[in-house]
C-alpha cells in the first residue's frame, strides 16, 4: 500500500521553461511534506518543505504547492535549468504525532534539456 | 560538518555471506535512519533510531537484518545471511529535533551487491 505516491516516473523540459512535478497521498494524517532531489551515486538532499498549514512555499526558483482537499502536492521549478536534472522525491510525515518517520514516493527523474 | 558517512561505499558479497553496513551521524544530531533503495520499492524505510534507541523497527524485512546504534556517533546494519534479492543501494540519515534543523541529511549510500 503506497501511501505517498508520484505516478510520472520521468519529465522531460526544455531549459528556461517550468518544470512541474506532482505528487498525491493518500493519509489525510500527514502533516508535512518534503521534497528531497537525487543525482546518481549521491544521497538524496533536502530541497524544500511545506506544513499542512500552509498551501504554498517558495525559495527561490522552487516553489510546492500543497492541496489538502484533494491530498495532492506540486514541485514548481522556475526557470529550469541542466543542473535541476536529477530524481525527485516527495516525502510525508506525521509530525504532530511526534513522527519523524518519513514515507516517500519512487521519485521522479526530471530531465533538463539545454 | 563532514556529512552523514557511510562505509563502504561498495559491497559485492556472494549469497550466505554476512554483511556489515556502517554508518556514522552528523554531530549532534538525535535521529538516525536506514533506508533501503530498489527500482521495485523505491525508498523505503527499515529502522529508525532516537538517542540510540530503535524506535521502529516494522521495516526490518527479515529476522536476517539487524541494526545497532551502541552509541551517539556509529551505527551498524547486519545482513546475515545475505541474498540476491537483498541486492539494493541502502542509505543512512540523520537529523536534528533541536532548534529549526529538522530535515534529513543522507549519506551517499552503500551499493549492496550479492551474487
Amino acid at each position: 500500500d503506497q501511501q505517498v505516491k508520484q505516478n510520472s516516473p520521468s519529465l522531460s523540459v526544455q531549459e528556461g521553461r517550468i518544470s512541474i512535478l506532482n505528487c498525491d497521498y493518500t493519509n489525510s494524517m500527514f502533516d508535512y511534506f518534503l521534497w528531497y532531489k537525487k543525482y546518481p551515486a549521491e544521497g538524496p538532499t533536502f530541497l524544500i518543505s511545506i506544513s499542512s498549514i500552509k498551501d504554498k512555499n517558495e525559495d527561490g526558483r522552487f516553489t510546492v504547492f500543497l492541496n489538502k482537499s484533494a491530498k495532492h502536492l506540486s514541485l514548481h521549478i522556475v526557470p529550469s535549468q541542466p543542473g535541476d536534472s536529477a530524481v525527485y522525491f516527495c516525502a510525508a510525515s506525521l509530525r504532530t504525532a511526534g513522527s519523524y518517520q518519513l514515507t516517500f514516493g519512487k521519485g521522479t527523474k526530471l530531465s533538463v534539456i539545454p | 560538518d563532514a556529512g552523514v558517512i557511510q562505509s563502504p561505499r561498495h559491497e559485492v558479497t556472494e549469497m550466505g555471506q554476512e554483511v556489515t553496513l556502517r554508518c556514522k551521524p552528523i554531530s549532534g544530531h538525535d535521529y538516525l535512519f536506514w533506508y533501503r533503495q530498489t527500482m521495485m520499492r523505491g525508498l523505503e524505510l527499515l529502522i529508525y533510531f532516537n538517542n540510540n534507541v530503535p524506535i521502529d523497527d516494522s521495516g526490518m524485512p527479515e529476522d536476517r537484518f539487524s541494526a545497532k546504534m551502541p552509541n551517539a556517533s556509529f551505527s551498524t546494519l547486519k545482513i546475515q545471511p545475505s541474498e540476491p534479492r537483498d541486492s539494493a543501494v541502502y542509505f543512512c540519515a540523520s537529523s536534528s529535533t533541536q532548534g529549526s534543523t529538522d530535515t534529513q541529511y543522507f549519506g551517499p549510500g552503500t551499493r549492496l551487491t550479492v551474487l
